[in-house]
């Protein structure tokens, strides 16, 4: 089992709607939460960290986090076809290092 | 600041040869990775670096596979011989003291391609 798990999707959404992304992990040790945006053919880009228990908005973006249920989420609102992209989740590890999950393919219809 | 650059681009090989990946992190970044991108197994942690001394290895796949970090601004992933499953994007990434609580930047990537 991966430490970090993902639908790997597609995810499908009209444009304007909220696009909801999860992401499950298992060392309970895990501090520091991570989405990551990727392009086809880029490389990943951080949008959003979360640390602690409850919500992190940053504009469109509001990352959850629950660490009794080791679960962490990523919604997007007013989803734009700019948005179509694989989105990354990421938690650290015991070793303090970044453990990535397989990625979401978000698709945003037009 | 130029972020984290990694050469070559784009790299063919024969299976059998040497092959040598380059990076450069953000200045004043003091921990760098190594992760490989391929579809099957997406992005995998190969080695991580902590001033210039390496940390965690075990994701190194084999022995085939070495890399080093001689300063602060120059690290190299070394596949020797290399094989067609080392095909994929290699990506180099830095970040401020690990990756808790500092984000880490990447790079454009290596695409490896070995016939």
């Amino acid at each position: 089992q991966k430490e970090v798990e993902q639908n790997s999707g597609p995810l499908s959404v009209p444009e304007g709607a909220i696009a909801s992304l999860n992401c499950t992990y298992s060392d309970r040790g895990s501090q520091s939460f991570f989405w990551y945006r990727q392009y086809s053919g880029k490389s990943p880009e951080l949008i959003m960290s979360i640390y602690s228990n409850g919500d992190q908005e940053d504009g469109r973006f509001t990352a959850q986090l629950n660490k009794a249920s080791q679960y962490v989420s990523l919604l997007i609102r007013d989803s734009q076809p700019s948005d179509s992209a694989t989105y990354l989740c990421a938690a650290n590890n015991a070793g303090n290092m970044l453990t990535f999950g397989g990625g979401t393919r978000l698709m945003v219809k037009p | 600041d130029a972020g984290v650059i990694q050469s070559p681009r784009h790299e063919v090989t024969e299976m059998g040869q040497e092959v040598t990946l380059r990076c450069k992190p953000i200045s004043g970044h003091n921990s760098l990775f190594w992760y490989r991108q391929t579809m099957m197994r997406g992005l995998e942690l190969l080695i991580y670096f902590n001033n210039n001394v390496p940390i965690d290895d075990s994701g190194m796949p084999e022995d085939r596979f070495s890399a080093k970090m001689p300063n602060a601004s120059f690290s190299t992933l070394k596949i020797q011989p290399s094989e067609p499953r080392d095909s994929a994007v290699y990506f180099c990434a830095s970040s401020i003291r690990g990756p808790n609580n500092s984000p880490l930047h990447f790079g454009n990537g290596t695409r490896l391609t070995v016939t």
